[in-house]
Order: C-alpha cells, then structure tokens, then sequence
C-alpha cells in the first residue's frame, strides 16, 4: 500500500496569513493526489483533484502544487471558514489511502 | 442536484454485522464509482473500497477483506456496504461517495454513525 504523510498534524494561523501543507507520497503517485478539507461533523469536500486542478466552485485562494511523491496545498489568503482540518489522499493506486491531515487553527 | 442520502445511525454489538445504504439522486446512478470512506472519533479518513454501480465490481482495501461486503441496487440507485464480525474499533461515521472521472470524489453522503458496544 501507498503511505500518504503530511509533515504537521496542526498548525496555527492568522486571517490572512498564507498557509502551506504538505503532504508526500511513499513511493511516485504522478499527480493523482487530491486535498479535502473537512469541518467537525461534516463530511470531507473536495478541494483540489489531479495535484493542481480547482475543484468547481472552491475559492481561488486555495492551489496546490507537486508530483511524483511531493505535493502541497496553499491558501493564500486564510479567511475565517478556511479553519478546518486538510487532508491530501492518493487516487493512483487501490486503497486509495489519505494522509492523517492537518488540522488549521486559529493563533 | 446531485444528492447521495444514507441511512440512519445503527447501535450494534460486537460480533454483528451493520448494513449502511447511500441512495443516489440527481444524476445517472451507473455512471460513477462509489467510495466507501471511514472515520474513527476525533481520527482521520480511512478508504474502505468501492464499487461500480453498473457491474456491480468491488474492491475493497485488504484490511476488510473477508468482512466488508458492497452491493447495490440499479432500480433504486442505492448502494450498500456491509461490515461483518463488528469489533469496537469499528466505530466511526461511514461515508459513501460519488467518483467523478473527471474529478475525484466529488459528491459525499452525509455520514452514519455506527456504534459497537456491549
């Protein structure tokens, strides 16, 4: 099985501040990796697809970048809504297993 | 619109097994994947499998293997996963979700909670 890692489980931010995550693969994904972004007691929405793709109607503040086994996630911008906990997931192989997140709070 | 509506939370004892069915709406049931996803209290986001509504193919991650069963129903564009052999570690929100080829999973159920308790 693929191992998805992200480097912070938290991290803390202020509005408008720029955020990065990221989050590597065990071995080469190509760019079949997504983000979500996940509130408490929702379900997971799909922020990015295929490593850099703009999921319709997510806010152009989020982009992220990578290939191979190295990927991140940038909001440019954090507004209020963004704080949430992010997880990347790899669609290049079954299981598609997910990264153990990162959880953005507030400073 | 697209609309993926589950069923209800379930209560079970260890050694049951649980049924979750995900109906769908707003869109061709037999044109897109559906994910099982689930979630542990306060834990990440483990994918369980999938399956193609139109042949009815699974696969599902080697952990469950043996006890996780998924089906569906065309007629009603309804899917279901079924856990057998229930331990408490399998408490958490299941999820279902729609696989958009162009996209990823871009649809989700709104989650059920199963519990497994003595």
């Amino acid at each position: 099985d693929i191992q998805m890692t992200q480097s912070l489980s938290s991290l803390s931010a202020s509005v408008g501040d720029r955020v990065t995550i990221t989050c590597r693969a065990s071995q080469s994904i190509s760019s079949y990796l997504n983000w979500y972004q996940q509130k408490p007691g929702k379900a997971p929405k799909l922020l990015i697809y295929a490593a850099s793709s703009l999921q319709s109607g997510v806010p152009s503040r989020f982009s992220g970048s990578g290939s191979g086994t190295d990927f991140t996630l940038t909001i440019s911008s954090l507004q209020p809504e963004d704080f949430a906990t992010y997880y990347c997931q790899q669609s290049y192989s079954t299981p598609f297993t997910f990264g153990p997140g990162t959880k953005v709070d507030i400073k | 619109q697209v609309q993926l509506v589950q069923s209800g939370a379930e209560v079970k004892k260890p050694g049951a097994s649980v049924k979750v069915s995900c109906k769908a709406s707003g869109y061709t049931f037999t044109g897109y994947h559906i994910h099982w996803v689930r979630q542990a209290p306060g834990q990440g986001l483990e994918w369980m499998g999938w399956i193609n509504p139109n042949s009815g193919g699974t696969i599902s991650a080697q952990k469950f293997q043996g006890r996780v069963t998924m089906t569906r129903d065309r007629f009603i564009s309804t899917a279901y996963m079924e856990l057998s052999g229930l331990r408490s570690d399998d408490t958490a929100v299941y999820y279902c979700a729609r696989e958009s080829t162009a996209t990823g999973p871009d649809y989700w159920g709104q989650g059920t909670l199963v519990t497994v308790s003595s």
